[in-house]
């Protein structure tokens, strides 16, 4: 099975602090991707990659910036998080075009 | 715009019953259609999808779906409802974004399914 892991769970941040998001993949694929979760906004796409060192903004990249030197990792950073930031992040995978994603447990994270 | 929606916030349906979780999509070409699943404070599962083939896709936990081209419409249905399929729903198309092709989700739609 695909297993896509998060770094934390929850995790509470200060405005302004710099905070840093990791996903790791343990099944070789091509593609990762960082979402926020809201709720009744659904599911939007922050950044997407398409292999090591390549990354494509997605809708909603203000304020963020990914980070992807090896292809099973894949960071999501916030250089200086804001309370409009608190949200679920999920992080997924996807071997190729035409297939599936799989999808980490996601972090929860709140800036007070 | 290329995209999909879920027309309805909340799907309520007894145990036992048949349930459908709406999905309709508008994208030029061929369209691959997905549906999710994510159980409370978890991440998505996968659950089916349509690529090509047969219009009646089945997927997992008894799940499946009904392609329609002229009403383009992707709705998930399940004979037989289950307490524990109450969960959040999503629909998903692919979309192209620059040479490649990503994934659009639509808002979700939360099915309860009463005892």
């Amino acid at each position: 099975d695909v297993k896509v892991t998060q770094s934390s769970r929850y995790l509470v941040k200060r405005t302004g602090e710099k905070v840093f998001l990791e996903c790791v993949q343990d099944m070789d694929h091509e593609n990762m991707f960082w979402y926020r979760q809201d709720p009744g906004l659904g599911l939007r796409l922050i950044y997407f990659s398409y292999d090591v060192k390549m990354k494509e903004k997605g809708d909603i990249p203000e304020g963020y910036s990914v980070s992807r030197e090896k292809k099973e990792r894949f960071s999501l950073i916030l250089e200086s998080a804001s309370t409009n930031q608190t949200s679920m992040y999920l992080c997924a995978s996807r071997l190729t075009l035409t297939y599936e994603q799989y999808f980490g447990p996601g972090t929860r994270l709140t800036v007070t | 715009a290329q995209s999909v929606a879920q027309p309805e916030d909340q799907v309520n349906v007894a145990e036992g019953n048949p349930l459908t979780v709406k999905c309709t999509y508008s994208v030029s070409g061929n369209p691959y259609l997905f549906w999710y699943v994510q159980y409370p404070n978890r991440g998505l599962q996968f659950l089916l999808k349509y690529i090509t083939g047969d219009n009646l896709v089945k997927g997992s936990y008894g799940f499946e779906a009904e392609f329609n081209k002229s009403q383009t419409s992707f709705h998930l249905k399940k004979p037989s409802a289950l307490v524990s399929d109450s969960a959040l729903y999503f629909c998903a198309v692919r979309v192209p974004s620059g040479g490649s092709y990503i994934p659009t989700f639509g808002r979700g739609t939360s099915l309860i399914v009463h005892p």
